[in-house]
């Protein structure tokens, strides 16, 4: 049973216009989101969270939109820049970041 | 800030051959441990994780153990690998200090096994 998942397997955006990435979960238990980027063959870094008291959080580029009654969540980026190619992975956790549950990941591909 | 080692980086086994990927972690204490597995076209999947030494849970059955000898030290192992078990393996690490922490991710492991 996939709890948190990611529909999309690839997305291709134009550098400079928005990149919305999305995430889907079904367990309502979920209160701490979280998105990590992955260049090949490396380890995920880290990008933004967010907890379920809140609906947006926004760091430079970066902002995720949480919307708990569709049990949805998605990260924009603005403007899009080449190095922003990876891939996303969107996680979730019960309780804190003990244990995080991940989706299957979206290949990001900007185009010059 | 924790830094996380993995080795070796690479590593190409015959089907049959015994397994043991080491990770340590430098920067923290008593963190929480956690082994992924990121298949081919596939998300991370969590293997083992653990909360302080010779306390390791398994998440799914598989053909992989996990031990945690000392406080920053996780190791994956298994008797005899199975061409399912090839992937890029990934340690992690939170510290726990309140609220909500990420977790970070070392630099990963790509296992082929032939």
């Amino acid at each position: 049973d996939q709890q948190v998942k990611q529909n999309s397997p690839s997305l291709s955006v134009q550098e400079g216009r928005i990149s919305i990435l999305n995430c889907d979960y079904t367990n309502s238990m979920f209160d701490y989101f979280l998105w990590y980027k992955k260049y090949p063959a490396e380890g995920p870094t880290f990008l933004i969270s967010i907890s379920s008291i809140k609906d947006k959080n926004e760091d430079g580029r970066f902002t995720v939109f949480l919307n708990k009654s569709a049990k949805h969540l998605s990260l924009h980026i603005v403007p899009s820049q080449p190095g922003d190619s990876a891939v996303y992975f969107c996680a979730a956790s019960v309780g804190g970041a003990q244990k995080l549950v991940f989706g299957q990941g979206t290949r990001l591909t900007i185009n010059p | 800030s924790q830094t996380i080692h993995q080795w070796p980086a690479t590593l190409v086994q015959p089907v049959g051959s015994p397994l043991s990927l080491e990770c340590t972690v430098e920067g923290t204490s008593n963190p929480n441990l956690y082994w992924y597995r990121q298949a081919a076209g596939r998300g991370l999947q969590l293997l083992f994780y653990s909360v302080g030494i010779g306390q390791i849970s398994s998440e799914v059955p598989q053909n992989l153990s996990a031990s945690r000898p000392q406080d920053r030290q996780f190791i994956l192992s298994s008797k005899k690998l199975l061409l399912s078990d090839s992937g890029f393996y990934l340690c992690a690490c939170i510290q726990l200090a309140g609220g909500y922490n990420e977790q970070f991710f070392g630099p990963g492991t790509r296992l082929t096994v032939l």
